[in-house]
Protein backbone atom coordinates (compact mmCIF):
# COMPACT_ATOMS: atom_id res chain seq x y z
CA UNK A 1 0.00 0.00 0.00
CA UNK A 2 2.56 2.43 -0.98
CA UNK A 3 0.01 5.42 -1.70
CA UNK A 4 2.34 8.43 -2.56
CA UNK A 5 6.28 7.98 -3.26
CA UNK A 6 8.82 10.66 -3.33
CA UNK A 7 11.94 10.33 -3.91
CA UNK A 8 14.82 11.49 -2.83
CA UNK A 9 14.03 11.72 0.84
CA UNK A 10 17.22 14.32 2.08
CA UNK A 11 19.54 15.74 -0.67
CA UNK A 12 22.14 18.18 -0.12
CA UNK A 13 23.12 20.70 -3.23
CA UNK A 14 25.91 22.96 -3.85
CA UNK A 15 23.37 26.76 -5.93
CA UNK A 16 23.99 26.27 -8.85
CA UNK A 17 23.27 22.19 -9.48
CA UNK A 18 19.84 21.01 -10.70
CA UNK A 19 17.78 18.40 -9.55
CA UNK A 20 14.89 16.37 -10.13
CA UNK A 21 12.34 14.88 -7.49
CA UNK A 22 10.25 12.40 -8.26
CA UNK A 23 6.85 11.45 -7.40
CA UNK A 24 5.11 8.62 -8.25
CA UNK A 25 1.61 7.22 -6.84
CA UNK A 26 -0.35 4.21 -7.26
CA UNK A 27 -4.16 5.48 -7.00
CA UNK A 28 -4.43 6.07 -10.10
CA UNK A 29 -5.35 9.61 -9.32
CA UNK A 30 -5.94 12.76 -12.09
CA UNK A 31 -4.51 15.17 -10.19
CA UNK A 32 -1.24 15.75 -8.56
CA UNK A 33 0.42 18.57 -6.74
CA UNK A 34 3.84 19.88 -5.21
CA UNK A 35 4.17 22.01 -2.15
CA UNK A 36 6.91 23.33 -0.08
CA UNK A 37 6.91 23.99 3.28
CA UNK A 38 9.52 26.77 4.92
CA UNK A 39 9.19 27.46 8.58
CA UNK A 40 5.97 29.86 9.94
CA UNK A 41 4.53 29.38 6.07
CA UNK A 42 2.78 26.38 6.26
CA UNK A 43 2.59 24.76 2.47
CA UNK A 44 2.06 26.76 -0.41
CA UNK A 45 1.53 25.37 -4.01
CA UNK A 46 4.85 25.02 -6.41
CA UNK A 47 2.93 23.48 -9.70
CA UNK A 48 0.47 20.91 -10.19
CA UNK A 49 -0.93 18.95 -12.93
CA UNK A 50 -4.92 17.62 -13.69
CA UNK A 51 -3.54 15.16 -16.10
CA UNK A 52 -1.19 13.61 -18.15
CA UNK A 53 0.96 16.05 -20.18
CA UNK A 54 -0.48 18.97 -18.49
CA UNK A 55 0.41 21.19 -15.72
CA UNK A 56 -0.02 24.34 -14.21
CA UNK A 57 1.79 27.07 -11.82
CA UNK A 58 1.03 27.45 -8.19
CA UNK A 59 1.65 30.33 -5.99
CA UNK A 60 5.31 30.17 -5.81
CA UNK A 61 6.25 28.49 -9.32
CA UNK A 62 9.73 30.52 -9.58
CA UNK A 63 12.67 28.64 -10.14
CA UNK A 64 11.25 25.25 -10.61
CA UNK A 65 9.55 23.57 -13.70
CA UNK A 66 7.82 20.23 -13.83
CA UNK A 67 6.76 17.66 -16.43
CA UNK A 68 3.92 14.42 -16.12
CA UNK A 69 4.65 12.36 -18.75
CA UNK A 70 3.07 9.65 -16.97
CA UNK A 71 -0.18 9.78 -15.19
CA UNK A 72 1.37 8.30 -12.47
CA UNK A 73 4.51 10.46 -12.26
CA UNK A 74 5.02 14.50 -11.76
CA UNK A 75 8.65 15.37 -11.22
CA UNK A 76 9.88 18.27 -9.87
CA UNK A 77 13.09 20.14 -11.34
CA UNK A 78 15.65 22.85 -10.03
CA UNK A 79 17.73 23.83 -12.93
CA UNK A 80 19.82 26.42 -11.05
CA UNK A 81 19.55 25.77 -7.21
CA UNK A 82 19.61 28.74 -4.91
CA UNK A 83 19.55 28.64 -1.18
CA UNK A 84 16.33 30.35 -0.97
CA UNK A 85 15.35 27.14 -2.27
CA UNK A 86 16.34 24.97 0.93
CA UNK A 87 12.38 22.77 2.42
CA UNK A 88 10.63 20.49 2.82
CA UNK A 89 9.03 19.28 -0.52
CA UNK A 90 5.68 17.38 -0.20
CA UNK A 91 4.25 15.74 -2.98
CA UNK A 92 0.40 15.02 -3.36
CA UNK A 93 -2.40 13.36 -5.32
CA UNK A 94 -6.11 13.43 -5.75
CA UNK A 95 -9.55 11.89 -7.83
CA UNK A 96 -10.43 14.40 -9.95
CA UNK A 97 -14.33 12.90 -9.93
CA UNK A 98 -15.18 13.45 -6.28
CA UNK A 99 -15.83 17.52 -5.28
CA UNK A 100 -13.73 18.01 -2.22
CA UNK A 101 -11.91 14.74 -2.23
CA UNK A 102 -8.88 14.22 0.23
CA UNK A 103 -5.77 14.91 -1.05
CA UNK A 104 -2.84 12.27 0.12
CA UNK A 105 0.84 13.60 1.07
CA UNK A 106 3.98 11.67 0.14
CA UNK A 107 6.10 11.63 3.37
CA UNK A 108 8.03 14.65 2.26
CA UNK A 109 11.70 15.76 0.81
CA UNK A 110 14.37 17.45 2.34
CA UNK A 111 15.73 19.60 0.30
CA UNK A 112 19.37 21.76 1.57
CA UNK A 113 21.00 24.15 -1.15
CA UNK A 114 24.94 25.52 0.27
CA UNK B 1 -8.06 34.00 -4.27
CA UNK B 2 -8.33 32.58 -0.95
CA UNK B 3 -6.06 33.26 3.04
CA UNK B 4 -6.66 31.27 5.35
CA UNK B 5 -5.55 32.28 8.44
CA UNK B 6 -4.35 30.74 12.15
CA UNK B 7 -3.65 33.12 14.88
CA UNK B 8 -1.96 30.90 17.43
CA UNK B 9 1.63 29.97 16.58
CA UNK B 10 1.87 27.71 19.47
CA UNK B 11 -0.50 26.48 22.02
CA UNK B 12 0.25 23.99 25.18
CA UNK B 13 -2.07 21.67 27.56
CA UNK B 14 -2.23 19.48 29.81
CA UNK B 15 -3.10 16.09 29.18
CA UNK B 16 -7.06 15.04 29.24
CA UNK B 17 -7.53 19.03 28.63
CA UNK B 18 -9.58 20.19 25.90
CA UNK B 19 -8.10 22.52 23.28
CA UNK B 20 -9.45 24.58 20.39
CA UNK B 21 -7.46 25.69 17.27
CA UNK B 22 -8.52 28.82 15.80
CA UNK B 23 -9.38 28.99 11.88
CA UNK B 24 -10.42 32.03 10.01
CA UNK B 25 -10.61 32.45 6.08
CA UNK B 26 -11.41 34.40 3.38
CA UNK B 27 -13.07 33.77 0.31
CA UNK B 28 -15.87 35.14 -2.00
CA UNK B 29 -17.01 31.29 -3.07
CA UNK B 30 -19.86 29.90 -1.49
CA UNK B 31 -18.90 26.50 -2.22
CA UNK B 32 -15.62 25.07 -0.30
CA UNK B 33 -14.66 22.62 1.77
CA UNK B 34 -12.08 23.11 4.94
CA UNK B 35 -9.98 20.66 6.19
CA UNK B 36 -8.00 20.07 9.48
CA UNK B 37 -4.40 18.51 8.83
CA UNK B 38 -2.03 17.15 11.60
CA UNK B 39 1.72 16.94 11.31
CA UNK B 40 3.54 15.05 13.71
CA UNK B 41 7.40 15.86 13.88
CA UNK B 42 7.56 12.90 10.82
CA UNK B 43 6.35 15.70 9.11
CA UNK B 44 3.86 13.28 7.63
CA UNK B 45 0.75 14.94 6.46
CA UNK B 46 -2.46 12.97 7.98
CA UNK B 47 -6.31 14.32 7.31
CA UNK B 48 -8.06 14.87 10.88
CA UNK B 49 -11.15 16.15 9.59
CA UNK B 50 -13.56 17.85 6.21
CA UNK B 51 -16.41 20.10 6.33
CA UNK B 52 -18.41 20.80 3.60
CA UNK B 53 -19.47 24.18 3.15
CA UNK B 54 -22.79 23.78 2.22
CA UNK B 55 -23.77 20.96 5.34
CA UNK B 56 -24.72 23.09 8.57
CA UNK B 57 -24.19 20.35 10.65
CA UNK B 58 -20.64 20.56 12.40
CA UNK B 59 -18.17 17.30 11.26
CA UNK B 60 -16.90 15.10 14.39
CA UNK B 61 -14.31 12.35 14.01
CA UNK B 62 -13.97 10.63 17.37
CA UNK B 63 -12.24 13.08 19.82
CA UNK B 64 -12.24 15.67 16.84
CA UNK B 65 -15.10 18.03 16.53
CA UNK B 66 -15.13 21.08 14.48
CA UNK B 67 -17.10 24.54 14.96
CA UNK B 68 -17.60 25.93 11.46
CA UNK B 69 -19.63 29.25 11.43
CA UNK B 70 -20.13 30.15 7.57
CA UNK B 71 -20.98 33.72 7.91
CA UNK B 72 -18.24 34.50 10.27
CA UNK B 73 -15.81 32.63 8.15
CA UNK B 74 -14.62 30.72 10.70
CA UNK B 75 -13.15 26.77 11.51
CA UNK B 76 -12.08 25.46 14.47
CA UNK B 77 -10.90 23.04 15.59
CA UNK B 78 -11.80 21.03 19.12
CA UNK B 79 -9.77 18.37 20.74
CA UNK B 80 -11.31 16.65 23.61
CA UNK B 81 -9.70 14.31 25.99
CA UNK B 82 -6.44 15.08 24.70
CA UNK B 83 -3.37 12.67 24.46
CA UNK B 84 0.70 12.93 24.03
CA UNK B 85 0.18 11.79 20.39
CA UNK B 86 -1.46 14.58 19.63
CA UNK B 87 1.34 16.89 19.74
CA UNK B 88 2.06 18.04 16.25
CA UNK B 89 1.42 20.86 13.84
CA UNK B 90 -2.27 21.51 13.06
CA UNK B 91 -3.06 23.38 9.39
CA UNK B 92 -6.45 24.46 8.65
CA UNK B 93 -7.04 24.60 4.67
CA UNK B 94 -9.08 25.76 2.00
CA UNK B 95 -10.50 23.73 -1.30
CA UNK B 96 -13.06 25.29 -3.69
CA UNK B 97 -15.36 23.17 -4.74
CA UNK B 98 -15.49 21.88 -8.54
CA UNK B 99 -18.55 24.03 -9.02
CA UNK B 100 -16.91 27.11 -8.05
CA UNK B 101 -14.18 26.12 -10.51
CA UNK B 102 -11.49 24.40 -7.87
CA UNK B 103 -10.47 21.45 -6.80
CA UNK B 104 -7.88 20.90 -9.72
CA UNK B 105 -5.36 23.29 -8.12
CA UNK B 106 -5.59 22.04 -4.80
CA UNK B 107 -5.39 23.41 -0.82
CA UNK B 108 -4.55 26.76 0.49
CA UNK B 109 -3.10 26.29 3.90
CA UNK B 110 -3.02 28.14 6.85
CA UNK B 111 0.73 28.85 8.52
CA UNK B 112 0.23 26.45 11.28
CA UNK B 113 -0.76 26.24 15.03
CA UNK B 114 1.56 23.84 16.97
CA UNK B 115 -0.02 22.28 19.74
CA UNK B 116 2.26 20.90 22.50
CA UNK B 117 0.44 18.40 24.85
CA UNK B 118 2.18 18.35 28.49
CA UNK B 119 2.06 14.93 30.69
Amino acid sequence: NAGVTQTPKFRVLKTGQSMTLLCAQDMNHEYMYWYRQDPGMGLRLIHYSVGEGTTAKGEVPDGYNVSRLKKQNFLLGLESAAPSQTSVYFCASSRADVDGNTIYFGEGSWLTVV
Amino acid sequence: AQTVTQSQPEMSVQEAETVTLSCTYDTSENNYYLFWYKQPPSRQMILVIRQEAYKQQNATENRFSVNFQKAAKSFSLKISDSQLGDTAMYFCAFMKSIISGGGADGLTFGKGTHLIIQP
